[in-house]
């Protein structure tokens, strides 16, 4: 069965940073791209980026709204993504959710989700 | 980037109805566009990919169709399960990656 489980979030200050993982379970973890999706209160979702599979480079892309603060990785020997968040503003409030992404390259859906994470910037 | 509008944002039906969400791309997208549905506090779930192909285990009244820009999601006998809100989402420009704004399916 694949699992995605989210950890790390919490409340942190603006302009902290935040690590979250992705612990997967269930499937061949280095095959995969694997993909950060966010979830403001009340609000729709928001893609944030992804890491590709070592079998394309093993390269990330993110939303204009992170790049230059967000960092994603992978360690394939663990089966875990990783999303580092830093500068943290208020706006990056939200739940985070981890992604298995179906498809090739970047060109991916998720089709596995994790429960989510909330990360609350807040002073 | 390509923008991803979905209409209605919301609606009300009842059980037993018919129910169309329509999910317009900023440009074509040639079919790679997958439909979400997302429950209260919960992670969203795939229901449909590449347009129109039925995840597993995803019930035979959801179904998609569409081509270009224009793209639809329809549940043929709404549920009271179905409920939820209803996400598309583009992957055939990235990045970035993009979704509909939702469409919130309400009880009548």
């Amino acid at each position: 069965e694949v699992q995605l489980v989210e950890s790390g979030g919490g409340l942190v200050q603006p302009g902290r940073s935040l690590r979250l993982s992705c612990t997967a379970s269930g499937f061949t973890f280095g095959d995969y791209a694997m993909s950060w999706v966010r979830q403001a209160p009340g609000k729709g979702l928001e893609w944030v980026g992804f890491i590709r599979s070592k079998a394309y480079g093993g390269t990330t892309e993110y939303a204009a709204s992170v790049k230059g603060r967000f960092t994603i990785s992978r360690d394939d020997s663990k089966s875990i993504a990783y999303l580092q968040m830093n500068s943290l503003k208020t706006e990056d409030t939200a739940v985070y959710y981890c992604t298995r992404g179906r498809g090739y390259s970047g060109y991916v859906y998720g089709d596995y989700w994790g429960q989510g994470t909330l990360v609350t910037v807040s002073s | 980037d390509i923008q991803m509008t979905q209409s209605p944002s919301s609606l009300s039906a009842s059980v037993g109805d018919r129910v169309t969400i329509t999910c317009r791309a900023s440009q074509g997208i040639s079919n790679s566009l997958a439909w979400y549905q997302q429950k209260p506090g919960k992670a969203p779930k795939l229901l449909l990919y590449a347009a129109s192909r039925l995840e597993s285990g995803v019930p035979s009244r959801f179904s998609g169709s569409g081509s270009g820009t224009d793209y639809t999601l329809t549940i043929s006998s709404l549920q009271p399960e179905d409920f939820a809100t209803y996400y598309c989402q583009q992957y055939y420009s990235t990045p970035p990656l993009t979704f509909g704004g939702g469409t919130k399916v309400e009880i009548k």
